[in-house]
């Protein structure tokens, strides 16, 4: 069966502009996290979505970042106001969310460059 | 504090050598899980293994096995007879039982020379 996807695969845009990340889990899955990966760094962890709502935003950085999952299954990262020190890939997982430590299926990334 | 510690940065082997990556998780909890990834080039992690607290028997598949020991937190990666096409970075990731998110380290990027 299909993977996750995630569109765009590269967006780049000027500091201070808003942008919307889009991603597809694998169907059936219930679970749905964000992360961000910069250069050189392990994926950091920045929402998650049991169904239509985010069970945990801890890791979302300030209140630039949002994110959506309106019918539980894609999910739309938004950030406003963007900065350079967004410029990271930002990951995209989902799980079956049937039990703790589902293992986590990874999309292939939007890659992010704020100019 | 760091929860998963993946001190080696870069390692390169030559071609049929066989090589470890290490990995050290920190937790409190008694239930957790954990996970080894592989990036390749194209960017895209890739699932290899998971790994409960209660099970701490060593796992093989194929060239790949895993070496669990609790009692010094560590979660070490062994290549058999390493290939070209195991070049990629590898990530390890602890998820905890009181949480959902997971917790990686900073990888380790792995280069097989020919």
């Amino acid at each position: 069966g299909a993977g996750v996807s995630q569109t765009p695969s590269n967006k780049v845009t000027e500091k201070g502009k808003y942008v919307e990340l889009r991603c597809d889990p694998i169907s059936g899955h219930t679970a749905l996290y964000w992360y961000r990966q910069s250069l050189g760094q392990g994926p950091e962890f920045l929402i998650y979505f049991q169904g239509t709502g985010a069970a945990d935003d801890s890791g979302l950085p300030n209140d630039r970042f949002f994110a959506v999952r309106p019918e539980g299954s894609v999910s739309t990262l938004k950030i406003q106001r963007t900065e350079r020190g967004d410029s990271a890939v930002y990951l995209c997982a989902s799980s079956s969310g049937l039990a703790g430590g589902d293992t986590q299926y990874f999309g292939p990334g939007t890659r992010l460059t704020v100019l | 504090a760091q929860k998963v510690t993946q001190a080696q940065t870069e390692i390169s082997v030559v071609e049929k050598e066989d090589v470890t990556l290490d990995c050290v998780y920190e937790t409190r909890d008694t239930t957790y899980y954990l996970f080894w990834y592989k990036q390749p080039p194209s960017g895209e992690l890739v699932f290899l293994i998971r790994r409960n607290s209660f099970d701490e028997q060593n796992e093989i598949s194929g060239r790949y096995s895993w070496n669990f020991q609790k009692s010094t937190s560590s979660f070490n990666f062994t290549i058999t007879a390493s290939q070209v096409v195991d070049s990629a970075v590898y990530f390890c990731a602890l998820s905890e039982y009181t949480g959902n998110q997971f917790y990686f380290g900073t990888g380790t990027s792995l280069t097989v020379i020919p």
